[in-house]
């Protein structure tokens, strides 16, 4: 109950086309789904994150969308770049822990 | 504003050792986060230190211990070396209460050999 399942396990996309990395959890009392992004040699760096009361947000070309009652959640990446490529994280957290419980990862490479 | 820095590096240890990690975090935040990253998984939680004690723990043994100073820097101890603990070991802090807070530093590599 406490695991938060990503896929896919890595992805490639051509430069100017829109990357989608899924993440599912069962565990009801998460209230707090942030994203993160790291580079090789680098720590997770926050991306964008949304709260369960929210369908969805969008931050630049970076877009979360939160669907409940499926508790499931996902990362839109539009017109992707090469800058992108980087390993992406989803996690959540619960109100009352101040851990996060992270996803597996995803290897995005944007091809130029 | 200087974020959240780790130190050493890179690490080497021989299995049976002990090894001590240690992190400043970015000023203004007084609550630090250890989490490990074995190789292509994703970051998994320690334990945090809030006002120079623990106060949460996830699935690690005891030989895995920490310390937050005053100045809310802090230090990982690991005891006893194994090999299964070559990782990525990162630092979080935080403001606490703050729920959009983390901020990383780019961590430690243990290599355990």
């Amino acid at each position: 109950q406490q695991q938060v399942k990503q896929s896919p396990q890595s992805l490639i996309v051509q430069k100017g086309g829109i990357s989608i990395i899924n993440c599912a959890y069962e565990n009801t009392a998460f209230d707090y789904f942030p994203w993160y992004q790291q580079f090789p040699g680098k720590g997770p760096a926050l991306l964008i994150a949304i709260r369960p009361d929210v369908s969805e947000k969008k931050e630049g070309r970076f877009t979360i969308s939160f669907n409940k009652s499926a508790k499931q959640f996902s990362l839109h990446i539009m017109d992707s770049q090469p800058g992108d490529s980087a390993t992406y994280f989803c996690a959540a957290r619960m109100d009352s822990s101040y851990k996060l419980i992270f996803g597996s990862g995803t290897r995005l490479l944007v091809r130029p | 504003e200087t974020g959240v820095t780790q130190s050493p590096t890179h690490l080497i240890k021989t299995r049976g050792q002990q090894v001590t990690l240690r992190c400043s975090s970015q000023s203004g935040h007084n609550t630090v986060s250890w989490y490990q990253q074995a190789l292509g998984q994703g970051p998994q939680f320690i334990f945090q230190y809030y006002r120079e004690e623990e106060n949460g723990r996830g699935n690690f043994p005891p030989r895995f211990s920490g310390l937050q100073f005053p100045n809310y820097s802090s230090e990982l101890n690991v005891n006893a070396l194994e090999l299964d603990d070559s990782a990525l070991y990162l630092c979080a802090s935080s403001i606490s209460g703050v729920t959009y807070g983390y901020t990383f530093g780019s961590g430690t590599r243990l290599t355990v050999v």
